[in-house]
């Protein structure tokens, strides 16, 4: 089985703070990926990233990194010098690498930035 | 916006009643994903469909079912429904999906269709 914990319920983080999220893991596929969806207060998801088991480089994209540890089956994702415009709940998900496409979803983790 | 397209965007109706939902995938796009978003269930999928043919089942109620049609789209149809039904349902598609090996292929989401029960 599957599964994906987000920790981190609520966080509240000055505007220009520096954010990480956590996002820790479960499975027994050795072929795996893992995703980042954004969901605004507007409702939608929005995909960020996916993360391909065997490669464990971490990636930066303007203000947003992620950092992924296979020993530790952490997946998480830091904001740097965050904006109001962050503010949404981000989850993290996993898909096994064959057969089944389904997506496991953290409960996610609400970002307020103040401005 | 992701390309998928989700209609309605918003649904009120009372218990008992039968809903449709319906999805249109990304150009290009054979895979079609359910998935419910709920307070206290969170995210979760419920069926998906390749190129027509239902391929995997999640956490669906026997009292939903859903078919893709031969130009893509997908429907959601829950019946009988209960207060519990209440929630974000979001579609999402993707380019692969139809066979055994892995793929690297990324699920995009519609906008989600807010279903109200009263």
């Amino acid at each position: 089985a599957q599964k994906v914990t987000q920790a981190q319920t609520e966080i509240s983080v000055v505007e220009k703070e520096d954010v990480t999220l956590d996002c820790v893991y479960e499975t027994r596929d050795t072929t795996y990926y893992l995703f980042w969806y954004k969901q605004p207060p507007s409702g939608e998801l929005v995909f960020l990233i996916r993360r391909n088991s065997f490669d464990e480089q971490n990636e930066i994209s303007g203000r947003y990194s992620w950092n992924f540890q296979k020993s530790t089956s952490s997946f998480n994702f830091t904001i740097t010098a965050s904006q109001v415009v962050d503010s949404a709940v981000y989850f993290c998900a996993l898909r096994q690498g064959t057969g089944r496409r389904a997506l496991t979803f953290g409960s996610g983790t609400r970002l307020q930035v103040q401005p | 916006d992701s390309g998928v397209t989700q209609t309605p965007k918003h649904l009120i109706t009372a218990t008992g009643q039968r809903v449709t939902l319906r999805c249109s995938p990304r150009s290009g796009d054979l895979s079609v994903y359910w998935y419910q978003q709920s307070l206290d269930q969170g995210l979760q999928f419920l069926i998906q469909y390749y190129n027509g043919e239902e391929r995997a089942k999640g956490n669906i109620l026997e009292r939903f079912s859903a078919q893709q049609f031969p130009d893509l789209h997908s429907e959601l149809n829950l019946s009988s429904l209960e207060l519990g039904d209440s929630a974000l349902y979001f579609c999402a598609s993707s380019v692969e999906g139809g066979g055994i090996r892995g793929s690297t292929d990324t699920q995009y989401f519609g906008p989600g269709t807010r279903l109200t029960v009263l």
